[in-house]
């Protein structure tokens, strides 16, 4: 089984571009996370789904945009990359809702220069 | 607001006994986590509390008292292998995981 898996591993933007990360799980797991990783911060919540079809914001979702068209993909947009966006993505996926074990894809780091 | 605070390092030898603080302040409690990241990893779960008390499994032990918001997460018999960071979450009461910054572990032989 794979669990999570996320693409690309590692990019290189320029500015004002646009990227989508992607975002796969194959365990059925009904939640999904974007979360950014940055140095002396913790683990910070851009956009959660709890369900196939519906998405919410997290703590930082100003520059980012989800979807959730299916139980197992779970992309994340920028629209307009600016270096702030610099950090380590990652994708995770829970059965049920926060309270459950969160299991972590493998990270996407991102450079806007 | 919400805060999670743990230390940012810690400096332990191989076979010792190691314990990481975590206290929190959150709008409402659903529960602790406690998460191993190694450099360069992603997080993996190690324990869940959401009652008062000691949960042991194998080396690591995590321990919860809600009246005094804080946690602690318990290592013995450290291994090279557990260095790494350990990050401390609390899901509030929008059911909202909110994360530490992590503390680094680092075991020396």
């Amino acid at each position: 089984t794979a669990g999570i898996t996320q693409a690309p591993t590692s990019q290189i933007l320029a500015a004002g571009r646009s990227m989508t990360l992607r975002c796969t799980q194959d365990m059925r797991h009904n939640a999904m996370y974007w979360y950014r990783q940055d140095l002396g911060l913790g683990l910070r919540l851009i956009h959660y789904s709890n369900t196939a079809g519906t998405t919410g914001k997290g703590e930082v979702p100003d520059g980012y945009s989800v979807s959730r068209a299916n139980t197992d993909d779970f992309p994340l947009t920028l629209a307009s990359a600016v270096p702030s966006q610099t950090s380590v993505y990652f994708c995770a996926s829970s059965d049920g809702d926060s309270r459950g074990e969160q299991f972590f894809g493998p990270g996407t780091r991102l450079t806007v220069l | 607001g919400q805060n999670i605070d743990q230390p940012t390092e810690m400096t332990a030898t191989e076979g010792a006994i190691v314990q990481i603080n975590c206290t929190y302040q959150t709008s409402g409690f659903n529960g602790l986590f406690w998460y191993q990241q190694h450099a360069g990893e992603a997080p993996t779960f190690l324990s869940y509390n959401v009652l008062d008390g000691l949960e042991e499994k194998g080396r690591f032990s995590s321990f919860l008292s809600r009246s005094k918001g804080y946690s602690y997460l318990l290592l013995k018999e450290l291994q090279m292998k557990d260095s790494a960071s350990y990050l401390c979450a609390v899901v509030d009461s929008n059911y909202q995981l909110i994360w530490g910054a992590g503390t680094k572990l680092i075991i020396k032989p």
